[in-house]
């Protein structure tokens, strides 16, 4: 499968814990995505990757949210001393960045429950 | 007021009917116009792309953009109990070409 691909697929963790996730985007994509979807909402942006620059952060992420991408191949979004609000899918989407018309393919996202 | 409004549905039709599917939006910035639909628990898919105003058909599937109203819509043809699904309008343009913003989704129902 040379789709995007997410893990884990689930998570469930307790109040004030740390929480990772990984994307590994399509091969060849120099662009990467993160978005969030909360139940009967469609996705909300939260930052974008061009190779391993962060290019843009949405005011969604607040300083307890970190990603990177360090080799410009997968990236890690970390949430830090989660609250139940962090509770949503994380959605993952990469794109080959050439222009404005590019498309964005997106991996099957992370759930994440937050009790 | 949200960029992109788009009715949340249930929208249940029978199989063989002709679906309509309408986002409107503020950002008269926007330019590129997408429809992605998404199953239960996974991520969305896309399935039409259109730059600027006009029409597009791929297969059972027309997208029309209005950008004088700020209105676009999906029509399926011959709808399937497969089309079953949360079809997600979404767009992209002005100031942040590359993040999309998507309307809330319509969770569509094919009766067999």
């Amino acid at each position: 499968d040379t789709g995007v691909s997410q893990n884990p697929r689930h998570k469930i963790t307790k109040r004030g814990q740390n929480v990772t996730f990984r994307c590994d985007p399509i091969s060849e994509h120099n662009r990467l995505y993160w978005y969030r979807q909360t139940l009967g909402q469609g996705p909300e942006f939260l930052t974008y990757f061009q190779n391993e620059a962060q290019l843009e952060k949405s005011r969604l992420l607040s300083d307890r949210f970190s990603a990177e991408r360090p080799k410009g191949s997968f990236s890690t979004l970390e949430i830090q001393r989660t609250e139940q609000g962090d509770s949503a899918m994380y959605l993952c989407a990469s794109s080959l960045g050439s222009g404005a018309t590019d498309t964005q393919y997106f991996g099957p996202g992370t759930r994440l429950t937050v009790l | 007021q949200k960029e992109v409004e788009q009715d949340p549905g249930p929208l249940s039709v029978p199989e063989g009917a002709i679906v309509s599917l309408n986002c409107t939006y503020s950002n008269s910035a926007f330019q590129y116009f997408m429809w992605y639909r998404q199953y239960s628990r996974k991520g969305p898919e896309l399935l039409m792309y259109t730059y600027s105003s006009g029409n597009k058909e791929d297969g059972r599937f027309t997208a029309q953009v209005d950008k004088s109203s700020k209105y676009i819509s999906l029509f399926i043809r011959d709808s399937q109990p497969s089309d079953s699904a949360t079809y997600l309008c979404a767009m992209k343009g002005g100031s942040s070409a590359s993040k999309i913003i998507f309307g809330s989704g319509t969770r569509l129902s094919i009766r067999p």
